[in-house]
């Protein structure tokens, strides 16, 4: 069985300031883990994404996350947020025989001026 | 790409009517999700095709859902005798390949909302 939490429904920052958003999954097995960005009225979008190799990915807009397999964690950051990055963020993990993602239940982030 | 394209982009019924949506794939993809979203939720896995074998369902997917892919190109989810539980946003992504870590292209869904 596999699992995500995302911790914080709802997370503000000032312009600038950085991003941090939070998730952990649960998987009996090495796992993919995905970033998708949702913006109002469109469909959602890979931000980034974690197979195998190098644990710190590089994502679009300047986002990155690091996979921690002794936490069990997949933290979404970006150093300095842009009023264009509010929107909602969810994280996905897929392992095993599992032939589709299981999503957490979303970060929506706030960008004060 | 063209994107994945999903109709309507709203429905509004009431209790007990049948609807239909459908999701057209970006071409050549060989893999078309159905997913579910409600309000303060992520997408919740409905079914899955490859080509026009539908090969996975959730338990989400009562028999009151039933899902088509003719010819493995666009794909149709209908839902008899609403309930207003069924109200959710439905999504439908696409991919190709037969790897599981691929990047999913998600339409901008079908918003139910039954009275």
């Amino acid at each position: 069985a596999q699992s995500v939490t995302q911790l914080g429904s709802h997370v503000s920052v000032s312009e600038g300031a950085l991003v941090l958003l939070r998730c952990n999954y649960s998987s009996s097995v090495p796992p993919y883990l995905f970033w998708y960005v949702q913006y109002p009225n469109q469909g959602l979008q890979l931000l980034l994404k974690y197979t195998t190799g190098a644990t710190l990915v590089k994502g679009i807009n300047g986002f990155e996350a690091e996979f921690k397999k002794s936490e069990t964690s997949f933290h979404l950051t970006k150093p300095s947020a842009h009023m264009s990055d509010a929107a909602e963020y969810f994280c996905a993990v897929s392992s095993g025989s599992a032939r589709q993602l299981t999503f957490g239940s979303g970060t929506q982030l706030t960008v004060l001026p | 790409d063209t994107g994945v394209s999903q109709d309507p982009r709203h429905k509004i019924t009431k209790r007990g009517q049948n609807v239909t949506f459908r999701c057209d794939p970006i071409s050549e993809h060989n893999r078309l999700y159905w997913y579910r979203q409600t309000l303060g939720q992520g997408p919740e896995f409905l079914t899955y095709f490859q080509n026009e074998a539908q090969l996975e369902k959730s338990r989400l997917l009562s028999d009151r859902f039933s899902a088509e892919r003719p010819k493995g190109s666009f794909s149709t989810l209908e839902i008899q005798r609403t309930e207003q539980g069924d109200s959710a946003m439905y999504l439908c992504a696409s991919t190709r390949g037969g790897q599981f870590n691929e990047k999913l292209f998600f339409g901008s869904g079908t918003q139910l909302s039954v009275l």
